[in-house]
């Protein structure tokens, strides 16, 4: 089955820095993959999907890379916001389920 | 975005009786809808695939007949957790799929705080 990693530990920046999440993945490479937001107690919130055949997608202030050789994505929040703090996900899809990763939690101080 | 509403958002039963969690989504038919489970500061464990009008597909290690889910309409899907246990307790959260030309995407639900005492 797929697994997915996400670095465990918090990610803890200062406001206005770039922040930059890492999701890798072992097997096979999926035809797209997501990430998603969650905040405590509360379901995933989806953010961005990127597709095997697309390098870099961005939207606003976010920015997603899908390197299939690497069978690495990297997601960057610039200008970061103490809004930005939660734990955000990748996700895969494969042979029509999705698979998350446990997540990285963001802390962005003031 | 689509909308995807979970109820409820918590429940707190005793041990050896049965909850019953709502899933719908509101402005969208899903023919395909899945539960998770969750626990602190974990991914999300897919427990099954919910199908409209065929039986649902459990991942390996989740008991069907303890977690019924029941998916009647393109609009609804339940899961109930029977005689629960406090080892049930944990955070349940049911995802609907959406397709559309460049892939699918899930919408989630809010999630519900199962507490068995």
């Amino acid at each position: 089955s797929q697994k997915i990693e996400q670095n465990s530990e918090a990610l803890n920046i200062q406001e206005g820095k770039t922040a930059t999440l890492t999701c890798n993945y072992t097997n096979y490479s999926p035809a797209y993959l997501q990430w998603y937001r969650q905040d405590p107690g509360r379901g995933p919130v989806f953010l961005l999907l990127i597709r095997e055949n697309e390098k870099e997608k961005r939207k606003e202030r976010l920015k997603v890379t899908f390197d299939t050789t690497l069978k690495q994505s990297l997601f960057h929040i610039t200008a970061s916001q103490p809004a930005d703090s939660a734990t955000y996900l990748c996700a895969l899809y494969n042979f029509n389920k999705f698979y998350f990763g446990s997540g990285t939690k963001l802390n962005v101080k003031p | 975005g689509a909308v995807v509403s979970q109820h409820p958002s918590w429940v707190i039963c005793k041990s050896g009786t049965s909850v019953k969690i709502e899933c719908r989504s509101l402005d969208f038919q899903a023919t395909t809808m899945f539960w998770y489970r969750q626990f602190p500061k974990q991914s999300l464990m897919l427990m099954a695939t919910s199908n409209e009008g065929s039986k649902a597909t459990y991942e390996q290690g989740v008991e069907k007949d303890k977690f019924l889910i029941n998916h009647a309409s393109l609009t609804l899907s339940t899961l109930t957790v029977t005689s629960a246990h406090p080892e049930d307790s944990s955070f349940y959260i049911c995802s609907a799929e959406k397709r559309w030309g460049a892939g699918t995407e899930a919408f989630f639900g809010q999630g519900t705080r199962l507490t068995v005492v």
